[in-house]
């Protein structure tokens, strides 16, 4: 069974840059999370979908950040314009009713 | 309110030392999931174990195991002879399941660090 996708792996931007994270999640898994975790810190939700609807988003800097899954498959992370407090490894992880997440490697993103 | 404290930040032990590393939860739901996960530097968080609320029963799983207290709220991971490959930063989790999907809350971690 392939794992939770995601690219690119690594990224290093100057602020005010846009960027963007794409995440394929285990297939059938109908719930999709994208955490950002800042180093030294354990990770937090940004946003979370089920399906390709959004159930929680509250913790989204909704003014910068921004999240699509479209068909309720793959999904896009994007930031735009970046700070350099976006530093951080964005994890995107997916899971089923068992409840289990299972993370993807995660994309480690540099704001210089 | 759901809470996972890890207050344990950074331990080291000397190889083939047992070490426990602590969790306390807060939640008010009576069904709930707690989980374990492992971060090695590789950065992938790697899934260790899931324990529902209702089944207090510990877990043993070879050099791994689990004591689950509900009278504590505590969720106890011991490593029994620590190798260098166990060295990682642990995350405990608190998981619940409402109809809109389920949630988890992470704890902050404790980098565990195993001198050969």
């Amino acid at each position: 069974e392939a794992g939770v996708a995601q690219s690119p792996r690594y990224k290093i931007i100057e602020k005010r840059q846009s960027v963007a994270f794409w995440c394929n999640p285990i297939s059938g898994h109908a719930t999709l999370y994208w955490y950002q975790q800042i180093l030294g810190q354990g990770p937090k939700l940004l946003i979370q979908f089920q399906n390709n609807g959004v159930v929680d988003d509250s913790q989204l800097p909704k003014d910068r950040f921004s999240a699509e899954r479209l068909k309720g498959v793959d999904s896009t992370l994007k930031i735009q314009p970046a700070k350099l407090e976006d530093s951080a490894v964005y994890l995107c992880a997916s899971s089923l009713d068992r409840g289990e997440l299972f993370f993807g490697e995660g994309s480690r993103l540099t704001v210089l | 309110a759901q809470k996972v404290t890890q207050a344990q930040t950074e331990i080291s032990v000397v190889e083939k030392e047992d070490v426990t590393l602590d969790c306390v939860y807060e939640t008010r739901d009576t069904t709930y999931y707690l989980f374990w996960y492992k971060q090695p530097p590789s950065g992938e968080l790697v899934f260790l174990i899931r324990r529902n609320s209702f089944d207090e029963q510990n877990e043993i799983s070879g050099r791994y195991s689990w004591n689950f207290q509900k009278s504590t709220s505590s969720f106890n991971f011991t490593i029994t002879a620590s190798q260098v490959v166990d060295s990682a930063v642990y995350f405990c989790a608190l998981g619940r399941r409402p109809n809109t999907g389920n949630q988890f809350y992470f704890g902050t971690g404790t980098s565990l660090t195993v001198i050969p």
